[in-house]
């Protein structure tokens, strides 16, 4: 069973406007989230973070926001740019264990037309 | 560039061969992290290792292997491969390997296994 969710595959955004990707996940005990950003042909990069404790967090055009008792979490991307076209992965980690690995979702991706 | 490296780029392969994947972390990061993409497919946790002792293991299959070596670099041994073994295999490193602390990995390019 999928512990992180990402239901839309795919989002196709003009220029400009907002980008605002969805993520579910199931298990409340995790500690933090996470989003990463995938090019063709290369490994994901980290975009942003949030810790559990918080129900937003801001980096520049993009901003995460977290809501545990719908257990879920949204990016937004303002204002989306061509160069943002991309596969965006969820992440959530910690979940009060000792593993320090990631639990990922299966990506949306982002295409924002000039 | 995250700082991780992965080695080869490209790999091909046939079904009951065995191949080894390397993977360099970051300077200074003491945990590896390894994971697998199949198509159309998040990226799946298969082990990770932390100064050199396994620290968690995830959908790993027994055919499956992995060591971290003193110099901190690690490599995952695929072995009896067989056609749905075929994805990318990602290395991630970060500087600590428990959940006591933030936990961003860097990831490296990743190592496309094609199993014919």
């Amino acid at each position: 069973d999928q512990q992180v969710k990402q239901n839309s595959p795919s989002l196709s955004v003009q220029e400009g406007r907002i980008s605002i990707l969805n993520c579910d996940y199931t298990n409340s005990m995790f500690d933090y989230f996470l989003w990463y950003k995938k090019y063709p042909a290369e490994g994901p990069t980290f975009l942003i973070s949030i810790s559990s404790i918080k129900d937003k967090n801001e980096d520049g055009r993009f901003t995460v926001f977290l809501n545990k008792s719908a257990k879920h979490l949204s990016l937004h991307i303002v204002p989306s740019q061509p160069g943002d076209s991309a596969v965006y992965f969820c992440a959530a980690g910690g979940y009060g264990g000792s593993q320090g690995n990631l639990i990922f979702g299966k990506g949306t991706k982002l295409s924002v037309k000039p | 560039d995250s700082g991780v490296t992965q080695t080869p780029k490209h790999l091909i392969t046939a079904t009951g061969q065995r191949v080894t994947l390397r993977c360099s972390p970051r300077s200074g990061d003491l945990s590896v992290y390894w994971y697998q993409q199949s198509l159309d497919q998040g990226l799946q946790f298969l082990i990770q290792y932390y100064n050199g002792e396994e620290r968690a293991k995830g959908n790993i299959l027994e055919r499956f292997s992995a060591q971290q070596f003193p110099d901190l670099h690690s490599e995952l041994n695929l072995s009896s491969l067989e056609l749905g073994d075929s994805a990318l295999y990602f290395c991630a490193s970060s500087p600590r390997g428990d959940y006591q602390t933030y936990n961003e990995q860097f990831f490296g390019p990743g190592t496309r296994l094609t199993v014919l």
